[in-house]
């Protein structure tokens, strides 16, 4: 386990469903991002979040919705998706200081499929 | 905008051998560069960082190399153990340094 927990790790959903992806760390960083995996393309920065408070918004359409309640959890709200959003969705966290020493943790990642 | 290019999509050597990995960007010179490795099914793992003024960087069987003239960072395994079977991933900070940009990824196989 790399200490960011993601549920669920698979997910099948309808495009009329609302459903939640979550991601936990306990690791004591300051900042967590959500990144989608597609296959054969790159990772693809969602949004980011600095002390909870967002901070960037990659252009992600409005049926994805971040929440971020404390420093440790972060969600992913999602509605009326489309089958183009099938995909690994991966949350990362990382301790943010001057030194850029730290990479980004990742979790294990959410397969979402919609049907 | 910043590209990340990763030489090859698939990279196929015997074990034993090094296995070379390279990395290209475009544009401007980023303060640093990262290395991830990433499972099937699974998130990507943090190896190794190599900043601008670091030439090079070691890490077990690991060594990352980095030319800011070139806009390159070289991935070295040497030893290469079917173990290592992964892709992986360069990334870099793209307009601030909260936020971290990737290429799509060498395929790596080391076949016994």
């Amino acid at each position: 386990e790399t200490g960011v927990t993601q549920t669920p790790r698979h997910l099948v959903m309808g495009m009329t469903n609302k459903k939640s992806l979550k991601c936990e760390q306990h690791l004591g960083h300051n900042a967590m991002y959500w990144y989608k995996q597609s296959a054969k393309k790159p990772l693809e920065l969602m949004f980011v979040y600095n002390f909870k408070e967002q901070t960037e918004n990659n252009s992600v359409p409005s049926r994805f919705s971040p929440e971020c309640p404390n420093s440790s959890h972060l969600f992913l709200h999602l509605h009326t998706l489309q089958p183009e959003d099938s995909a690994l969705y991966l949350c990362a966290s990382r301790l943010q200081t001057g030194d850029d020493d730290y990479g980004y943790t990742f979790g294990s990642g959410t397969r979402l499929t919609v049907v | 905008s910043q590209k990340i290019e990763q030489n090859s999509e698939a990279l196929n050597i015997q074990e034993g051998k090094t296995a070379t990995l390279t990395c290209n960007y475009t544009n401007y010179s980023p303060a640093y560069l990262q290395w991830y490795r990433q499972d099937p099914g699974r998130g990507p793992v943090f190896l190794l960082l190599i900043r601008e003024n670091e030439k090079e960087k070691r890490k077990e069987r690991l060594k990352v190399t980095f030319d800011t003239t070139l806009k390159q960072s070289l991935f070295h395994i040497t030893a290469s153990q079917p173990a290592d079977s992964a892709t992986y991933l360069c990334a870099l900070p793209y307009s601030s340094a909260s936020k971290i940009i990737f290429g799509s990824g060498t395929r790596l196989s080391i076949r016994p």
